[in-house]
This record gives structure tokens, sequence and C-alpha cells, in this order.
């Protein structure tokens, strides 16, 4: 079974940084592209980066360049995002994704609330 | 950035009715070199992820029930339940994947009348 499970949220201060993490499982992960996604609270759904299957290329998103950085661990089947100077802007489920084109699947989310 | 504007906001529909959505894209999304619309749909109940329903703008996941079809090509399309079950109720989004930053829809939340 395709498995994506996001860990790594909680509540931090602005300013302040936190790393996501992302663990596959069910698949060649290491094949495929990843995606981070957002949804602020009671909001739509935002795309935020991107990285290519050997995570030689990534892509973001103007409000989190600069500030957020996507990277992937093949051999431990896991997609990273750590986000540095957080903003209550960014609070929001975070959501991996796979990527064949369109995101064919997703992890259940994990929730990053930025406040003092 | 591709801006993709849904409509309506709304949808109140009844059981077995049609229910249709409507998905514009600012700049066409049909690329020209495997000659495919990159548009996909997603449906997202309470609390949960969305989930994939239509990727090429008119390729159902593997899955999806039959009731579920997507149209159109270029810069215009359509998500059509053809006979709205309870189960439907959801935020539907569709998303360009043509290029980057990818950008969605706001949503068309459906509801049963």
């Amino acid at each position: 079974e395709v498995q994506l499970v996001e860990s790594g949220g909680g509540l931090v201060q602005p300013g302040e940084s936190l790393r996501l993490s992302c663990a596959a499982s069910g698949f060649t992960f290491s094949s495929y592209w990843m995606h981070w996604v957002r949804q602020a609270p009671g909001k739509g759904l935002v795309w935020v980066s991107r990285i290519n299957n050997d995570g030689s290329s990534t892509s973001y998103a103007d409000s989190v360049k600069g500030r957020f950085t996507i990277s992937r661990d093949n051999a431990k089947n896991t997609l990273y995002l750590q986000m540095n100077s957080l903003r209550a802007e960014d609070t929001a489920v975070y959501y991996c994704t796979r990527t064949a084109y369109y995101f064919d699947c997703w992890g259940q989310g994990t929730l990053v609330t930025v406040s003092s | 950035d591709i801006v993709m504007t849904q409509s309506p906001d709304s949808l109140t529909v009844s059981l077995g009715e049609r229910a249709t959505i409507s998905c514009k894209s600012s700049q066409s999304v049909l690329y020209s070199s495997n000659n495919k619309n990159h548009l996909a749909w997603y449906q997202q109940k309470p609390g949960q992820p969305p989930r994939l329903l239509i990727y090429w703008a008119s390729t159902r996941e593997s899955g999806v029930p039959d009731r579920f079809s997507g149209s159109g090509s270029g810069t215009d399309f359509t998500l059509t339940i053809s006979s709205l079950q309870a189960d439907d109720v959801a935020v539907y989004y569709c998303q360009q994947y043509f290029s980057i930053p990818y950008t969605f829809g706001q949503g068309t939340k459906l509801e049963i009348k």
C-alpha cells in the first residue's frame, strides 16, 4: 500500500524554525518527484515546494522562497521541509504529495501553528 | 502565475441530480509536446487530505466511481457528477500542473439539497 506519513508539526513562535518529515512506503520513493502543499485553517490548497527524484532540482513558492528548504533522503525514503523564520501566515496543515505530474497520493498532513 | 478560477463557490444539488463545476485557467494548460491538458480535479472531505479524482482533464483515477467525469481543453474545464450521492459532499478543487507554481482553484463546496 502506498503511504505517506508526515510528522514534525507543532506550535512555534514567530521567527522560529521547524523541520517537517514525510516518510514514504509502498513504492519506489527514489523514482518520484515530491511536493509540499499547505492549507491554512478553513482555506484552500496552496503549493509550497517541489523536488525532483534525485534531489538535484528544487522549486519554491514566492511566499516561502529563502525561508524554506525542501530536501530528501532516498536511502531513508523520507522527504523533508526545513522551515525557518516562520510567520503567522505560515500556519497551516502541511501535506506531502507524490507526483506523476498530478498529485496522486497525499499524506494525512501535519499542522504547523505559528503564534506568540 | 496561472490563475485558476472555479465557479460556483458553493453548490447545492438534490440526491440523484447532476452537479457541474467549472474551472477556468488564465492561460492554456494544453501542452503541445504531449497534446495533453495538465489539469487535475481533487475531492476533499472534512478532516481528510485531498483525493485525486481526474487527471489529464478527463482521465478518471483508479477506484473513482464512473459518475465522476472531467471535460474541457485549453482554458475551460468542467467536473461533472452525473448522479449525486450523499458521499459526494465535499470541497472540489481543480489544479494546473502545467507550470510552476502549480496552482489550485479556490474550491467549490458541494452540499445536498
